[in-house]
């Protein structure tokens, strides 16, 4: 049971390239989510999926996009990548009886 | 004003000592979460409450629904506590998180 995957873990762009950080879990869960996390402002949603199929914006969707394809992957995609957007980038589920937190080990992401 | 506001922002003390951290909040909410974070490390749930009191080995999470409050307790401090500790609400299907509280634990 490996939990909450996610790929890569470190990723330096240069301004305008594109990428897309994979995230997968095995744990059956419905929500999924992707945060990103910067030094004085904590976790903030950008989008999240509450169910295979459906994807909303979070808080600061802007300049990406995602997918959830299948209940168990949800990408994010960051189609001309700006350096605003280096963060650190953490997936995360719910497990749907409990409401229990499960995060990926994040991905540290540096756009030049 | 931010909905989840956590204090201390900061905490240094020495190995042993009896550690608390505050979680206060100005939505209603399901459930509330605390979080670990090492150094550069991901993130680990420690627990989740909607009401009451829960304890798990030396960590003790209390919440208190109608003050919209929550504290974190650590007994015997020890070094490897050192990490950001992390409280999140869920109002509806989304979390809003707390910016976190740096803990530091010196031999």
């Amino acid at each position: 049971n490996a939990g909450v995957t996610q790929t890569p873990k470190f990723q330096v762009l240069k301004t305008g390239q594109s990428m897309t950080l994979q995230c997968a879990q095995d744990m059956n869960h419905n929500s999924m989510y992707w945060y990103r996390q910067d030094p004085g402002m904590g976790l903030r949603l950008i989008y999240y999926s509450a169910s295979e199929g459906t994807t909303d914006k979070g808080e600061v969707p802007n300049g990406y996009n995602v997918s959830r394809l299948n209940k168990r992957e949800f990408s994010l995609r960051l189609e001309s990548a700006a350096p605003s957007q280096t963060s650190v980038y953490f997936c995360a589920s719910t497990a749907p009886n409990t409401g229990e937190l499960f995060f990926g080990e994040g991905s540290r992401l540096t756009v030049l | 004003k931010n909905e989840v506001e956590q204090s201390p922002q900061n905490l240094t003390a020495q190995e042993g000592e009896f550690i608390t951290i505050n979680c206060s909040y100005s939505v209603g909410i399901s459930a509330l979460h605390w979080l670990q974070q090492h150094p550069g490390g991901g993130i680990v749930s420690l627990f989740m409450l909607s009401s009451g009191k829960k304890k798990h080995g030396r960590l003790i999470a209390t919440i208190n629904i109608q003050e919209k409050h929550s504290s974190l307790h650590i007994t015997a401090s020890h070094p490897r506590d050192s990490a950001v500790y992390i409280c999140a609400v869920r109002p509806l299907l989304k979390l809003v998180f707390g910016q976190g509280t740096r803990l530091t634990i010196n031999p």
